[in-house]
Order: C-alpha cells, then structure tokens, then sequence
C-alpha cells in the first residue's frame, strides 16, 4: 500500500510570492492534518480536514490556507511567503479523525 | 489547551548502554500520548501510544514508555539502544475523545548513539 505522498519534495521561492503544496493520503484514508515544521518553534499544527470539511485550525495567520477535495487529496496554500515561512511542511493521513495518523516525507519550502 | 515539555534537546548515549527520554505534558483534559520518531529528512513515524489501558507500552523495537498521571509524564526508555537508533524523537498528545489529526508536539529530543 503505498504511504502519504507529498509534492514537490523541495520548494524555493522568493518573498511576496504565494506557494501551493499537495498531499496525497493513502488509499482509503479520508482525514488529512499539516503541520509546519521549523528549528526554532518545532512542529505546529496548521490544519485538519476530514470529507472536505475543516475541522481545527492552529493559530496561524490567514495567508495560510487549505482545502481538502472529494479524492481525499489536500492542498495548502500560503500566500504573500515570508523568510519565517522557511520550513518542511508535513502533511498526515488517517482513516478518520480518531485514527492514527501516518505522515508523509515532508514538502522543505525555502523563501529567499 | 494542550501543552509538552521534552526536557533534554540532545541525549548522547553509547551504544548498548540505556536511555530514557523525558516527556511531561500539561492538560485541563484527559489525553491520549504518544512518541513519534524521525529519521534525517524523512517524516514522522509513530513509534508508541497510549490511549487506555494499561499505563506501560511498548514499542516493536524495544522502546517502552510509562504514562504517569499524577507526575503528567509520559517518559520513553530503553535498556539498550543500537547506532540505527539515532533519531530525533517527538512526544505528542490530543484530547482524549478529540481528534488524533490535531497533536501537540514538544520541541524534540535528539538522540545521538556513538559507538
């Protein structure tokens, strides 16, 4: 069974500009969480999705946004990037919400 | 609100001697814990839980971990650990009842094992 794929692997972008990162659950999963990655404040819970709904959202501004389509697949968006927004973006797929969750490899975002 | 404290950032440890890497959490709720483990650049893999049950679990590579509720500590240990076990190590937890899709992390412990 294939695991949690996350596209693209590396990101290089420049400030203002905006970024869309894809995450692909496994097969049968249907909730789907992010997390943001970084060295200074660790790992952080961005979003939660489950059948196309949003369920919990961290504290995160609002130029940080997602969306979860019909196949499961989720997307997040960040726009106007800032140097902060430097991280590995981790995507986590589960069967539903109470389940455990499974992480994918990471999409690494660089904003020069 | 959810929050962990890993208390050592960096353990460095020989090989076979044992570890034990230091979890306490604080909650207004009960919780479900957890121990994650990521290799460099790769994700997180799940490396133990506790939902309910009995306090002790156990991991199938040889770690254990303890929930103690009075001390709100959930502590990951080994009796021997191996090179392959250098890793960073995440201690996790949710509300019990809410959603496992929305943890809270610690900052992470690296575990470093020289020969």
């Amino acid at each position: 069974k294939a695991g949690v794929t996350q596209t693209p692997r590396y990101l290089i972008k420049t400030r203002g500009q905006q970024v869309t990162l894809s995450c692909s659950p496994i097969s049968g999963h249907r909730s789907v969480s992010w997390y943001q990655q970084t060295p200074g404040q660790g790992l952080q819970f961005l979003f939660e999705y489950f059948s196309e709904t949003q369920r919990n959202k961290g504290n995160f501004p609002g130029r940080f946004s997602g969306r979860q389509f019909s196949n499961s697949r989720s997307e997040m968006n960040v726009s106007t990037l800032e140097l902060g927004d430097s991280a590995l973006y981790l995507c986590a797929s589960s069967l539903d919400p109470t389940a455990e969750q499974f992480f994918g490899p990471g999409t690494r975002l660089t904003v020069l | 609100a959810q929050s962990v404290t890993q208390l050592d950032s960096q353990v460095p440890v020989f090989e076979e001697a044992p570890v034990e890497l230091r979890c306490n959490y604080s909650s207004s709720v009960s919780v479900y814990l957890f121990w994650y483990v990521q290799y460099p650049n790769q994700g997180l893999q799940l490396l133990l839980k506790y939902l309910s049950g009995s306090t002790l679990v156990e991991s199938i590579n040889g770690f254990e971990a303890e929930f103690n509720k009075s001390q709100t500590s959930f502590h990951l240990r080994k009796p021997s650990v191996h090179i392959s076990d250098t890793a960073e190590y995440f201690c996790a937890v949710s509300a019990m009842g809410g959603s496992q899709g929305n943890l809270i992390f610690g900052k992470g412990t690296k575990l470093s094992v020289k020969p």
